[in-house]
């Protein structure tokens, strides 16, 4: 069965410093994936996919994500964090139609 | 366009009474998600639609829960009779297949319906 894994419940950084946020996937066959943001009292907003091609993926809001096939991971990441970045993040696998989310990463930047 | 429309988006209502929650997905979109979320579970996939047609709805919790698509522009969830653990953020999402009809195109979100069983 296709599923992800977010490791960590929360990450915290200082504004300015970069930011990891880590998924592990396990599929079958060629990964579909996705990242997810969610703000408070919001639903979830689309970031970013790898679907195929160049494995550094470039999303909304200046993130970016590394697909590693080695390592059957696709981290979120992003060069300087924001206060504003601070939301819940989700990672996703594509799997017949639907997407199959992770447990979710609570991003706190501290300022 | 509006994005997803969900409707009402908070909802109190007591033990036993019938709630139901509507969704207008994007126009164009021929997939429909419905989603639940709680602090306990997560994210959860209750039912999607194709084209009007639901395809999985393995993960409607029990029978109390039903859900529609009457057309391509709006679903309808039901709960009958609710119970407090139903309480949780009830989330509406919709997609397009894409030329080459394949559904990993982004999901849009609607901003959910907060649901309070007391």
């Amino acid at each position: 069965a296709q599923s992800v894994a977010q490791p960590e419940d929360q990450v915290n950084v200082a504004e300015g410093n970069p930011l990891t946020v880590k998924c592990t996937y396990s599929v079958s066959g060629n990964p579909y994936l996705f990242w997810y943001v969610q703000y408070p009292n919001r639903g979830l907003q689309f970031l970013l996919k790898y679907i195929t091609g160049d494995n550094l993926v470039k999303g909304s809001y200046g993130f970016e994500a590394e697909f590693n096939k080695s390592q059957t991971s696709f981290h979120l990441k992003k060069p300087s964090a924001l206060v504003s970045d601070s939301a819940l993040y989700f990672c996703a696998v594509y799997s017949s139609y639907k997407l199959i989310f992770g447990s979710g990463t609570r991003l706190l930047v501290r300022p | 366009d509006a994005g997803v429309i969900q409707s009402p988006r908070h909802e109190v209502t007591e033990m036993g009474q019938e709630v139901t929650l509507r969704c207008k997905p994007i126009s164009g979109h021929d997939y429909l998600f419905w989603y639940r979320q709680t602090m306990m579970r997560g994210l959860e996939l209750l039912i999607y639609f194709n084209n009007n047609v639901p395809i999985d709805d393995s993960g409607m919790p029990e029978d109390r829960f039903s859900a529609k698509m009457p057309n391509a522009s709006f679903s309808t969830l039901k709960i009958q009779p609710s119970e407090p653990r139903d309480s949780a953020v009830y989330f509406c999402a919709s997609s397009f297949s894409g030329l080459l009809m394949m559904g990993n195109q982004p999901q849009h979100f609607g901003d959910g319906t907060r649901l309070s069983i007391l």
